[in-house]
């Protein structure tokens, strides 16, 4: 597969165990967040999505935590599995802006059987 | 799949040439961006259309440019190419053209100029 990224932080966690993948945001207008998941060959994948007015939203197995007064975001993943295995961004946007996406740099998460 | 095209997958060209990239949204979405995804720069923004109508620009160099056809494909056009456009392009879509709106996101074009 293609690689998307040679210079990003890797978080390497063992088979079971939860994972934190954190992300610092920069602009405190921005009022809606998204974590994405990256395969190796394919386009960035929706995981999870949360708006301003909400500190906490869980999907099946992530959870996503908003930190407005630090501009940090969170995605935990319980129960990790192989699959799991690819690069993460989180993107932010600022509705009162437009439509467009700004994505962090993204963290590698590489799963240990 | 996200049901999002891109053609071609891969694109090998030389320095000072023009391609032309083309996405399908989704059915029945009426938003279309492209993105650059390079290795230095990360994934970054270029330009959205809604319904036809550029809606927003990024960070989309004079020599690019973009359209959304009346069947709601698109096409980016990359001219005068230099060895720094190397880069994945992918192509996303979303039902409206509105922040809060999930993109769905192609499988990319790998361009490789030489």
């Amino acid at each position: 597969g293609e690689s998307v990224g040679l210079h990003l932080p890797t978080l390497s966690v063992q088979e079971g165990d939860n994972s934190i993948i954190n992300c610092a945001y920069s602009n405190s207008a921005s009022d809606y967040f998204i974590w994405y998941k990256q395969e190796s060959g394919k386009g960035p994948q929706f995981i999870i999505d949360i708006r301003s007015n909400m500190d906490k939203r869980q999907g099946q197995r992530v959870t996503v935590l908003l930190n407005k007064t630090v501009k940090h975001l969170s995605l935990q993943i319980a129960a990790t599995q192989p699959g799991d295995s690819a690069v993460y961004f989180c993107a932010e946007n600022d509705a009162g802006a437009n439509s467009k996406l700004t994505f962090g740099k993204g963290i590698t998460l590489s799963v240990r059987p | 799949d996200s049901g999002v095209t891109q053609t071609p997958k891969h694109l090998i060209t030389a320095t000072g040439q023009r391609v032309t990239l083309r996405c399908s949204p989704r059915s029945g979405d009426l938003s279309v961006y492209w993105y650059q995804q390079s290795l230095d720069q990360g994934l970054q923004f270029l330009i959205q259309y809604y319904n036809g109508e550029e809606r927003a620009k990024g960070n989309i160099l004079e020599r690019f440019s973009a359209q959304q056809f009346p069947d709601l494909h698109s096409e980016l056009n990359l001219s005068s190419l230099e060895l720094g456009d190397s880069a994945l392009y992918f192509c996303a879509s979303s039902v409206g053209g509105l922040a809060g709106d999930e993109q769905y996101f192609g499988p990319g074009t790998r361009l490789t100029v030489t």
